[in-house]
């Protein structure tokens, strides 16, 4: 079946750095998804990319789609201690549900 | 405007036991998912749920029932818990396959 693989599996920081987590698809993805989960918290939504070399920015962070749709980047330029948490990308598989990745869980020291 | 609402937020359990995980939303989607998460493995699909009446299994299904009688409750059922059951447990929901998720803030499981 559809796998989502997503490295690194944690990364510690220092404040002011920058941090890119990689996500890959064994299949080509209709769409991509990611979202942030705060130590205790719940997966909230972040963004989704749909078209092949698609690349959006919110604020410091920059999503990308590669150009085959199974890889995509999540880049956080300077990192703040509000950054912290665990970053999952999704993949949706054709005619069921999201399929998330292990996630990448950021930390920051200032 | 409360989105996605589970109940509990706790739950210790023992081994045979059964509990339902209660999920309901009020935005109207149609849309729901249950997925479990344990430490370092991410979320993986239980269930999920393409509008009322209809329900389908996910990546991890054994050891589980839903059912979706209306379009705003999805209930999780847990029959014979089991330790390998202990977990975080999320539902979620979307208007469409292709749009965003809107989580609850999950029901943590302890099975002893």
């Amino acid at each position: 079946g559809q796998q989502v693989m997503q490295i690194p599996q944690y990364q510690h920081v220092q404040e002011g750095e920058d941090f890119t987590t990689y996500c890959n698809s064994s299949t080509t993805l209709s769409n991509i998804q990611w979202y942030k989960q705060r130590p205790g918290g719940h997966p909230v939504f972040l963004i989704q990319l749909v078209k092949s070399g698609e690349v959006k920015k919110q604020k410091r962070l920059t999503f990308q789609f590669g150009e085959a749709k199974k890889n995509s980047s999540l880049h956080i330029t300077a990192t703040q201690t509000t950054d912290v948490g665990t970053y999952f990308c999704a993949g949706l598989r054709e005619g069921t549900a999201l399929i998330f990745g292990k996630g990448t869980t950021l930390s920051v020291s200032s | 405007n409360a989105g996605v609402t589970q109940t509990p937020k706790f739950r210790i359990l023992k081994i045979g036991q059964s509990m339902t995980l209660q999920c309901t939303q009020d935005m109207n989607h149609n849309y729901m998912y249950w997925y479990r998460q344990d430490p370092g493995m991410g979320l993986k699909l239980i269930y999920y749920s393409v509008g009322a009446g209809i329900t389908d299994k996910g990546e991890v299904p054994n050891g589980y029932n839903v059912s979706r009688s209306t379009t705003e409750d999805f209930p999780l059922r847990l029959e014979l818990a089991a330790p390998s059951q202990t977990s975080v447990y999320f539902c979620a929901s979307s208007h469409r396959d292709r749009e965003s998720y809107t989580f609850g803030s999950g029901t943590r499981l302890t099975v002893v």
